[in-house]
């Protein structure tokens, strides 16, 4: 079955710097990557995802990467702000997959 | 829109007793829930898969006499606890896929169980 991993599990990043977290995913058949962010006490919100049919996709200070043949994809926050501090995880589903698969999570820090 | 609702948002209750958890898809129809349960600083665990109107799938070691899942709707699953332990004590966080695609899950905010 398929196996995401990613790192850090945690980050600590300057108000302003920009914070990159990584992941790796083990199925080929993977092709929907979706990142959430978790606050203390609540529920996951999705952030943004990707596709396997795209290399890149930006929203605002947020992007996400893909790398197919190497099986990885990873998430940018540029001009990082407190509300960021938050925990970060990704996921992975196959095509007509109903689940998805999370990775363990990265607690991102922002310092003042 | 794809607004998903939990209700309780927090629950204590007596060792032994029921709990019901509801989750509820306030914008769109889903087609599939699901039910997750986190523990301290961990992933998400996902416990069941349930569609409208079908027996839930349960995960490999949770046991589907104690979590009780019912899907009666396209807008509301349930998951009652049965007989509580305080083991049982955790965070259950509901999904909802439907609203952009079959694979595309938005969560709802958890509810906190406390069994004493």
């Amino acid at each position: 079955g398929e196996n995401v991993e990613q790192h850090p599990s945690t980050l600590s990043v300057q108000e302003g710097d920009s914070a990159v977290i990584k992941c790796t995913y083990s199925d080929s058949a993977s092709n929907y990557f979706p990142w959430y962010k978790q606050e203390l006490g609540k529920g996951p919100q999705l952030i943004i995802d990707i596709r396997s049919n795209v290399g890149e996709k930006k929203d605002q200070r947020i992007a996400v990467t893909l790398n197919k043949t190497a099986k990885h994809f990873s998430l940018h926050i540029t001009e990082t702000q407190p509300e960021d501090s938050a925990v970060y995880f990704c996921a992975a589903a196959a095509e007509g997959d109903d689940k998805i698969i999370f990775g363990k999570g990265t607690r991102l820090h922002i310092l003042p | 829109g794809a607004v998903v609702s939990q209700h309780p948002s927090w629950v204590i209750c007596k060792s032994g007793t029921s709990v019901k958890i509801e989750c509820r898809s306030l914008d769109f129809q889903a087609t599939t829930m699901f039910w997750y349960r986190q523990f301290p600083k961990q992933s998400l665990m996902l416990m069941a898969t349930s569609n409208e109107g079908s027996k839930a799938t349960y995960e490999q070691g949770v046991e589907k006499d104690k979590f009780l899942i019912n899907h009666a709707s396209l807008t509301l699953s349930t998951l009652t606890v049965t007989s509580a332990h305080p083991e049982d004590s955790s965070f259950y966080i509901c999904s909802a896929s439907g609203q952009a695609s079959t694979d595309t899950q938005y969560f709802g905010p958890g509810t906190r169980l406390t069994v004493l």
